[in-house]
């Protein structure tokens, strides 16, 4: 079956660093995203990994280890605006996402 | 870019009427558009994948004659829900992938649907 893990929730502070880490098992593997939700709003891409290795973008970084089914997303210089869900989604063979129920993360002053 | 606008942003209804929610991709075409449904804090549950001009893909469990989608263009895709009765209020999300350029899904704001 296809499955994703990840922390229900997690809690940092203002302007610290935050990893939230990522495991999955699917059908087939093209690429992994990571998406950011905030409440009642509809989700934003983020990052897209389908190679080995660390994606920088300004704050936000995202690693992905293929032979370990792995990922992580790293935040730094944590504002409050980052409170919000982040999602986990790897593509399949058939190119669907699966999508779990992702991080909710909380920021505090 | 890689704008995707949805209409209406929330619609409130009697049980029994029928709404349409269209989703549009602003500046791409968009082969695949998605169709998704979200309770509060739950995981995106895909409803079906609409390809342009082909008839929409459901998923196991998704009623197609309740939930008619049309995908007439590269730019344009519709969710009508037929006959709404109370169980079907929630959020849905509509997504777009762009061609030949990544994989990614951008979605739209999402329409709060809300039967009475």
């Amino acid at each position: 079956g296809q499955n994703i893990d990840q922390p229900t929730e997690m809690t940092a502070t203002e302007g610290a660093i935050v990893q939230i880490n990522c495991t999955y098992q699917t059908s087939g593997f093209n690429g992994l995203f990571w998406y950011q939700q905030h409440a009642g709003e509809a989700p934003t891409f983020l990052s897209y990994n389908v190679l080995d290795g660390l994606e920088e973008k300004g704050r936000f970084s995202s690693f992905l280890s293929r032979s370990k089914g792995y990922s992580y997303l790293l935040l730094k210089e944590l504002q409050m605006k980052d409170s919000a869900s982040y999602l986990c989604a790897p593509m399949d063979s058939n190119y669907q996402l699966i999508w779990g129920a992702g991080t909710k993360l909380i920021i505090k002053p | 870019g890689a704008v995707v606008s949805q209409h209406p942003s929330r619609v409130i209804c009697k049980s029994g009427t029928s709404v349409k929610i269209e989703c549009r991709s602003l500046d791409f075409q968009a082969t695949t558009m998605f169709w998704y449904r979200q309770f509060p804090k739950k995981s995106l549950m895909l409803m079906a994948t609409s390809n342009e001009g082909s008839k929409a893909t459901y998923e196991q469990g998704v009623e197609k004659d309740k939930f008619l989608i049309n995908h007439a263009s590269l730019t344009l895709s519709t969710l009508t829900v037929t006959s709404a009765h109370p169980e079907d209020s929630s959020f849905y999300i509509c997504s777009a992938r762009v061609v030949g350029i990544d994989w990614a899904q951008y979605f739209g704001p999402g329409t709060r649907l809300l039967v009475l």
